[in-house]
């Protein structure tokens, strides 16, 4: 059965660094989604991304954050300069054209900024 | 706006006893209405979504939901828990009135006592 991948499934930085958190959709899939999870809190959207552009974003996806698309399969959410804060797992999604509405979820990457 | 409110943080229910994870849900229109399921440090997997029709649905390791539009609700059940229940549960809800986007409930933690 098609998944969503994610890598790292772990990332341990220093705070300041950027950090680039891959994800490989399901193959056919057009609608791409990143969501974030804080320890102990629920799952929150950050952002969604069609057509090569974001359609939607939260408050919580400022400046210090970017998705990108950059060749076709991957999508990508970069944090350019991590907080203490941004330490969370981070959830990537897509969903297909035919719209059920469901949201296929990735195993996610847990990161944690020191 | 959506909202998910999963009045319950913790429940602890008997191994064999009957469970019931209550959902109540603000939309403005259809919604798409799903629980997932979350172990410690890992991701989200869906026991069960509504989209339309039969408003008692089936899902994945012996749990049912049923949509309540009266009440705006979506509970989940499972007649009979099992030691491996143990877990973390999210109620979402979402739909093509806000791209799909899914906005999640805080979680119930189920505690299961042998």
């Amino acid at each position: 059965e098609p998944e969503v991948t994610q890598t790292p499934s772990h990332q341990v930085t220093q705070m300041g660094q950027e950090v680039i958190l891959r994800c490989v959709p399901i193959s056919n899939h057009l609608y791409f989604y990143w969501y974030r999870q804080i320890l102990g809190q629920k799952v929150e959207f950050l952002v969604s991304f069609y057509n090569n552009e974001i359609s939607e974003k939260s408050e919580i996806f400022d400046d210090q954050f970017s998705v990108e698309r950059p060749d076709g399969s991957n999508f990508t959410l970069k944090i350019r300069s991590t907080k203490l804060e941004d330490s969370a797992m981070y959830f990537c999604a897509s969903r297909g054209v035919r719209n059920t509405g469901e949201l296929f979820f990735g195993e996610g990457s847990r990161l944690t900024v020191l | 706006a959506q909202s998910v409110t999963q009045p319950d943080i913790h429940i602890t229910v008997s191994e064999g006893a009957s469970l019931e994870l209550r959902c109540n849900y603000s939309y403005g229109a259809t919604p798409y209405l799903f629980w997932y399921v979350q172990s410690p440090g890992q991701g989200l997997q869906l026991l069960l979504k509504y989209f339309s029709g039969d408003t008692l649905v089936q899902g994945i390791k012996g749990f049912e939901a049923e949509f309540k539009r009266s009440q705006s609700s979506f509970n989940l059940r499972k007649p009979s828990v099992h030691w491996s229940d143990a877990a973390e549960y999210f109620c979402a809800v979402g739909g093509l009135e806000y791209g799909n986007k899914l906005v999640f409930g805080a979680g119930t933690i189920l505690r299961v006592k042998s």
